[in-house]
């Protein structure tokens, strides 16, 4: 079982408009969080990453939020582009030795519309 | 800097070849690793490096051979394809090989691998 699960899927919007994607995961203790962006045919780009005690993060119009508690972060993109269509990819390290051991969860795949 | 480069960019193997994916880094990064990316599943830690000479498994060794041997590249063998291993490959890289949670990782743009 997938210990990072995405929702939704896929997301439809229209250009211009906000949303919000979702990742909860149950990888505990873990290192970091991280939100990548995937491009079709390539590689994920990352977005944000967070610590366990860190509960926001921005890069420009994408804000990643950050509920240890809950086990959940989700990713808010503001004022949508076309360029932001894409994959958007949820990870969660586990600390293993002296570094880490990521767990990808399966993207939520965004299409924005003109 | 050209940061993750990977070659090929395709390749079409038949059952029981074998082959090398490469991968190089011009960011003097410590650690490095490889994933496959299979439709509907999230990307599989294959074998990672934490410096040169030193490798380990991921999830998903069996089946591939990684060597260490300059900072720079990270070659990944196939040592007798199978169709199950028709993937997407990506080689990755970031600065520091411990825990420090604030290090960007940098992918490659993946090689497409067909396995017949």
């Amino acid at each position: 079982k997938n210990q990072v699960e995405q929702s939704p899927q896929s997301l439809i919007i229209l250009e211009g408009k906000n949303c919000t994607l979702q990742c909860n995961y149950t990888v505990s203790p873990f290192s970091n969080l991280r939100w990548y962006k995937q491009d079709t045919g390539r590689g994920p780009v990352s977005l944000t990453i967070m610590t366990f005690s860190e509960n926001t993060k921005s890069n420009g119009r994408y804000t990643a939020t950050l509920d240890a508690d809950t086990k959940q972060s989700s990713l808010h993109i503001t004022a949508s582009q076309l360029s932001d269509s894409a994959s958007y990819i949820c990870v969660v390290s586990l600390p293993s030795g002296g570094s880490y051991i990521p767990t990808f969860g399966r993207g939520t795949s965004l299409i924005v519309h003109p | 800097n050209a940061g993750v480069t990977q070659t090929p960019k395709f390749q079409v193997l038949k059952t029981g070849q074998s082959m090398t994916l490469q991968c190089a880094q011009d960011m003097n990064h410590e650690y490095m690793s490889w994933y496959r990316q299979d439709p509907g599943m999230g990307l599989r830690l294959i074998h990672y490096s934490v410096g040169a000479g030193i490798t380990d498994q991921g999830e998903v060794p069996n089946g591939y051979n990684v060597s260490r041997s300059t900072t720079e590249d990270f070659p990944l063998r196939l040592l007798s394809a199978a169709p199950s291993q028709t993937s997407v490959y990506f080689c990755a890289s970031r600065g520091v090989a411990g825990i420090r949670a604030g290090e960007t990782q940098y992918f490659g743009p993946g090689t497409r691998l067909l396995v017949l």
